[in-house]
């Protein structure tokens, strides 16, 4: 079975400060990792992916993340927090091969961002 | 140009009823799903359907069940609503039935069983 653990269920931060949201997981083969964001009273956005390839992926509104296959990790990251980053952060995953039920998203607990000004 | 929407917003019913959640996606996707966000934001996967399949997760009372129109609509009914049953529904798409694309949400539905 697929699992996804984020560790920190409130992360704060000051504006300007970089920011890592924190993210494990554990499949049976390989992954397919997300991380989705979540603003107040708002569906989720899509932020960024891991398929395949290079281990640093970046996504929308300056966010990056760095898969490491051997931690089984995919840490959210952004060089420089802004106030508007505030929202509740899904990292998500998939096995890459699986079938039925096992196909679906599994998402994490969530953290929630704050970013002081 | 809203890309997945939902009706209604909220919904405020009793016990017992029976409900329905309206969705639909203009983004020419192929595969939608319910997703359930209890009070403390932890987010569920309930179904997941294309034309091909329907995937339930086990873990789903068979009082809720999803109905495709088309391709581009994935509503759910809900019978004998239960106080339990409060929370916030999203739906969402995705290209194909390809596992590597990313979903796309509605702004859900707050339901709330009185």
């Amino acid at each position: 079975a697929q699992s996804v653990a984020q560790p920190e269920d409130q992360v704060n931060v000051a504006e300007g400060n970089p920011l890592t949201v924190k993210c494990t997981y554990s499949v049976s083969g390989n992954p397919y990792l997300f991380w989705y964001v979540q603003y107040p009273n708002r569906g989720l956005q899509f932020l960024l992916k891991y398929i395949t390839g290079d281990n640093l992926v970046k996504g929308s509104y300056g966010f990056e993340a760095e898969f490491n296959k051997s931690q089984t990790s995919f840490h959210l990251k952004k060089p420089s927090a802004l106030v508007s980053d505030s929202a509740l952060y899904f990292c998500a995953v998939r096995d890459q091969i699986s079938s039925g039920s096992a196909r679906q998203l599994t998402f994490g607990s969530g953290t929630q961002l704050t970013v002081l000004p | 140009d809203t890309a997945v929407s939902q009706t209604p917003k909220y919904l405020v019913t009793q016990m017992g009823n029976d409900k329905s959640i309206k969705c639909e996606q203009n983004l020419g996707h192929d595969t939608m799903y319910w997703y359930k966000q209890d009070s403390k934001k932890f987010l569920k996967i309930m179904f997941s359907y294309n034309n091909k399949e329907l995937i339930i997760n086990e873990t789903v009372p068979n009082r809720f069940s999803p109905k495709s129109p088309d391709k581009a609509h994935l509503n759910l009914h809900i019978n004998s609503l239960e106080l339990g049953d409060s929370a916030v529904y999203f739906c969402a798409s995705s290209r194909v039935s390809g596992i590597q694309y990313e979903q796309f949400f509605g702004p859900g539905t707050r339901l709330t069983v009185l």
